[in-house]
């Protein structure tokens, strides 16, 4: 069964400043898709970036990249010049194969300090 | 209008009650889901559906049922509530064929359950 594993429930970051997420995940699939949601306190789940596993080239959206190393199974969300509306809970998810299921981790919640 | 529709927004009921959440899309999805969300455990997949004529057990599906009314509705049910069942539920749907399935889920804003 596919995994994915948040090891930071906490994070902070100071405004302006820039942030890494971290996320690993477990699969025996080759193609797959690797999700970052942000939900800010509204509970909307907001699709921040995705990856295709395929891809080699990192995808990145505006400030947000992330850093996908396959062969480790890292999937981590780099956030650049850090601003308050980024303070959230984030999550890291994962869907592949005929699973055609998002499994998420547990969460990181940020905390942008001005 | 929002394109994935729960209702209700917030919901507190007794242990005991029947309580239904549902969900409808304007998206034209065939793929729908049903989420829990519990502080520090993330979302965990209570039921899922590919079409109307196929449901399917998530990782959490004891103590709910769910009902796909048509393609664009999608309801679960709790017939019996207790407290642990407290928690924020989504829904969500996906289109696309093969991998495209998996490219991104579209989600309702959720419904706050308080079991008491």
């Amino acid at each position: 069964a596919q995994t994915v594993t948040q090891s930071q429930p906490e994070m902070s970051v100071q405004e302006a400043e820039t942030v890494t997420l971290s996320c690993t995940y477990d699969t025996s699939e080759s193609d797959y898709y690797l999700f970052w949601y942000k939900q800010p306190p509204s509970r909307q789940m907001i699709l921040v970036i995705r990856q295709e596993a395929y891809k080699q080239q990192n995808a990145t959206e505006n400030r947000f990249s992330v850093n996908f190393q396959k062969a480790a199974k890292s999937f981590s969300l780099k956030i650049s010049d850090s601003q308050l509306g980024d303070a959230a809970m984030y999550f890291c998810a994962y869907s592949g194969g005929s699973n055609y299921k998002l499994t998420f981790g547990k969460g990181t919640l940020l905390t942008v300090n001005p | 209008d929002a394109d994935v529709t729960q209702t209700p927004r917030n919901r507190i009921t007794k242990t005991g009650k029947r309580i239904m959440l549902e969900c409808s899309q304007t998206k034209g999805h065939d793929r729908m889901y049903w989420y829990r969300q519990d502080p520090g455990l993330g979302l965990r997949l209570i039921y899922y559906s590919f079409d109307v004529k196929d449901i399917n057990k998530g990782e959490i599906s004891d103590g709910y049922s769910v009902s796909r009314q048509a393609q664009a509705k999608f309801s679960l049910s709790l017939e019996s509530a207790i407290p642990n069942q407290t928690a924020l539920y989504f829904c969500a749907t996906s289109g696309g064929q093969g991998l495209a399935v998996n490219e991104k889920l579209f989600f309702g804003s959720g419904t706050q359950l308080s079991v008491l």
